[in-house]
């Protein structure tokens, strides 16, 4: 089955502390993996993909498919950082399959 | 300005008694999206089109219509809602199904089936 598995509801973090945001995936094939993000009371949208390899506000993630995982990593969390973040995945349908859903928090 | 738009923002209605919410995107997107969120459930698609006349089911399409007759506009028919389709719901739309397009969404709508 094909599915995204993000195993924390809820991250709180320290501001300056390191902040890792967890994915794992079940797909048989190769994915296309992306890193979508919530601010409150703001539109849905996309903070990164990995075909790209590219760093957004300081985030960055790595697709490591003997992990089958595309975890999300900033080396110092700031306070606007705070939201809900999600790890998607488009299939070779085109279909697009969501995780929960991982809210982070960033302590003062 | 570019972006996705849905009307009503907000919908209480009862069992059984039809509803349409409308999807629009001015960018000329060929890929369109419904998906609806759930506490705990994150999001989950319902309904995709890759282009004019296209449309597949996502992983929850019970319940559902939708159509694609202009490339701009994707809109979600609850032909007879029940109460379990009490929830938030966002369309989203992209240049074309790839990796390399990046999803717009739309402002959300919350609809209550009472």
């Amino acid at each position: 089955a094909q599915r995204v598995t993000q195993p924390e509801k809820l991250l709180s973090v320290f501001k300056g502390a390191p902040v890792e945001l967890k994915c794992n995936y079940s797909y048989s094939g190769s994915p296309e993996l992306f890193w979508y993000v919530q601010y409150s009371r703001q539109r849905l949208q996309l903070l990164l993909r990995h075909i790209s390899r590219e760093s957004i506000k300081g985030f960055t993630a790595d697709l490591n498919k003997g992990e089958t995982s595309f975890h999300l990593k900033k080396p110092f969390a700031q306070e606007e950082d705070s939201a809900m973040y999600y790890c998607a995945l488009m299939n070779r349908d085109d279909k697009i399959i969501f995780g929960k859903g991982t809210r982070l928090h960033i302590l003062p | 300005e570019a972006q996705v738009t849905q009307n009503p923002r907000y919908l209480i209605t009862v069992t059984g008694k039809k509803l349409t919410v409308t999807c629009s995107q001015n960018m000329n997107h060929e890929y369109m999206s419904w998906y609806r969120q759930d506490p705990g459930l994150g999001l989950r698609q319902i309904y995709y089109s890759m282009n004019v006349e296209v449309t597949d089911k996502g992983d929850v399409p019970e319940g559902y219509k939708v159509s694609r007759k202009e490339k701009r506009n994707f809109p979600l028919i609850l032909e007879s809602p029940s109460p379990n389709q009490t929830s938030l719901y966002f369309c989203a739309s992209s240049l074309a199904a790839s990796a390399h397009n990046e999803q717009f969404f739309g402002p959300g709508t919350r609809l209550t089936v009472l």
